[in-house]
């Protein structure tokens, strides 16, 4: 079973701060996916990214694929409360199956 | 409607006895998927179907759990003599993909979280 390993587990940061999360594996990806999940409701998909070294930006996020493809990170700048929620990195091993990591719960202070 | 849909959106039962949890995937939709996120825990895949063919249960964690999508469409998770540990959301996710190795995005429902007493 592959472990993808987020960290930190929890952030509380101020509205306007920078911040980076992570995620790690013994194992390689053929892809990875960020989620984003909001209490009540389902992960909605942020991005995937494929090539390792990949960065992809979202507005105020960066995303970042290990060249190995086993790590990813995700940058917010300038958090704003609507970035709270929890943040789920999935990998995909070349099968249709998603694994999922415990997610790191953001939480943005006005 | 445009996402997937599932219901109940809760559920309280009592241990023993058995339940059934329901999703409407996006029309159109090859893939289904099945995940039950525990708290705190990121969700964790339980089976995929490829329109009405179950190709995967490898994650369905016991004998009580069964799930079915006899028309292509619809899916019906059923777990029978429940108990406190089978406590979780389960979430629903389809998918356009007809095959492995493709990137398309799973679109996931917002769950049915079921309480076990």
């Amino acid at each position: 079973t592959q472990l993808l390993e987020q960290s930190p587990q929890f952030l509380s940061i101020q509205e306007g701060e920078n911040l980076t999360v992570y995620c790690n594996s013994s194992s390689v990806f053929s892809s990875l996916q960020w989620y984003r999940q909001e209490p009540g409701e389902g992960p909605v998909l942020l991005v995937t990214v494929v090539t390792g070294g990949e960065v992809k930006k979202l507005k105020r996020l960066t995303f970042q694929f290990g060249d190995a493809r086993k790590d990813s990170s995700l940058h917010i700048t300038a958090a704003q409360p609507g970035d709270t929620g929890l943040y789920l990195c999935a990998g995909r091993t070349g099968s249709y199956q998603l694994t999922f990591g415990k997610g790191t719960k953001l939480s943005v202070i006005p | 409607g445009a996402g997937v849909s599932q219901s109940p959106r809760y559920k309280v039962a009592k241990r023993g006895q058995d339940v059934a949890l329901r999703c409407d995937p996006i029309s159109g939709h090859v893939s289904l998927f099945w995940y039950q996120q525990a708290l705190g825990q990121g969700p964790e895949f339980l089976t995929y179907f490829q329109n009405e063919a179950q190709l995967d249960k490898s994650g369905l964690p016991s004998d009580r759990f069964f799930a079915e999508r006899p028309e292509g469409s619809v899916s019906t998770l059923k777990i029978q003599r429940t108990q406190q540990e089978d406590s979780a959301v389960y979430l629903c996710a389809s998918s356009l993909a007809s095959g492995p190795r493709t990137n398309q995005p799973q679109h996931f429902g917002d769950g049915t979280r079921l309480s076990i007493l």
